[in-house]
């Protein structure tokens, strides 16, 4: 029963580098999301897909990019990492649409230089 | 656009006792959820507790209870015989019916247990 897996679990990056982190869920969620959690600023979401094919911007999708072409997979790319990108990432899955919670990944600690 | 707020940075409660954590809202939507999530040192974010809006009855989960004021737009989570494994962040979040763009969460709450 893995739920939501991340990979890495942390990551340093140079300015200018670029990665992807990726996430997987087996529990045959349609619904994904990236966020990424600033100290003292909770957490804002990045991008979401509501199934296979669609993908939308959250609240600060600048500077990422993600893609979903099955149900289980939503990586998020990082393009020119900057300072500014220095975060924790969760990937997170519902079933559906508001009255569900999300399972949450563990987190992927990103740290730019 | 949707924002909620968690006054309290940070609040310490002896344990076995009770403590309240607060959580306002900013919505004009009538129909949608709150939740509570708890995000322990290792850093997985967990569900607590979630409360539909169009149902007056205040959710309970075990020790866990909230307070749901619908009018103003209050949310706030009652942790009763609180316990050293209680020791978190706690977030606040909404999400408006037929949202598929997610939760918006608040800025959390550190709660510290006393022994």
């Amino acid at each position: 029963n893995a739920g939501v897996t991340q990979t890495p679990k942390f990551r340093i990056l140079k300015i200018g580098q670029s990665m992807t982190l990726q996430c997987a869920q087996d529990m045959n969620h349609n619904y994904m999301y990236w966020y990424r959690q600033d100290p003292g600023m909770g957490l804002k979401l990045i991008y979401y897909s509501v199934g296979a094919g669609i993908t939308d911007k959250g609240e600060v999708p600048n500077g990422y990019n993600v893609s979903r072409s099955t149900t289980e997979d939503f990586p998020l790319r990082l393009e020119l990492a900057a300072p500014s990108q220095t975060s924790v990432y969760f990937c997170a899955s519902s079933p559906g649409g508001a009255g569900y919670g999300y399972t949450f990944g563990s987190g992927t600690r990103l740290t730019v230089v | 656009a949707q924002t909620v707020t968690q006054s309290q940075p940070e609040m310490s409660v002896q344990e076995a006792e009770t403590v309240t954590l607060s959580c306002t809202y900013d919505t004009s939507e009538s129909d949608y959820y709150l939740f509570w999530y708890k995000q322990p040192p290792s850093r997985q974010m967990i569900l607590v507790i979630r409360q539909e809006a169009y149902k007056q009855q205040n959710a309970t989960e075990n020790r866990f209870s909230v307070n749901f004021q619908k009018a103003a737009k209050s949310f706030s989570l009652k942790i009763s015989d609180s316990q050293l494994g209680d020791a978190a962040m706690y977030f606040c979040a909404y999400r408006r019916r037929g949202g598929a763009d997610g939760l918006t969460f608040g800025k959390g709450t550190h709660l510290i247990i006393q022994p």
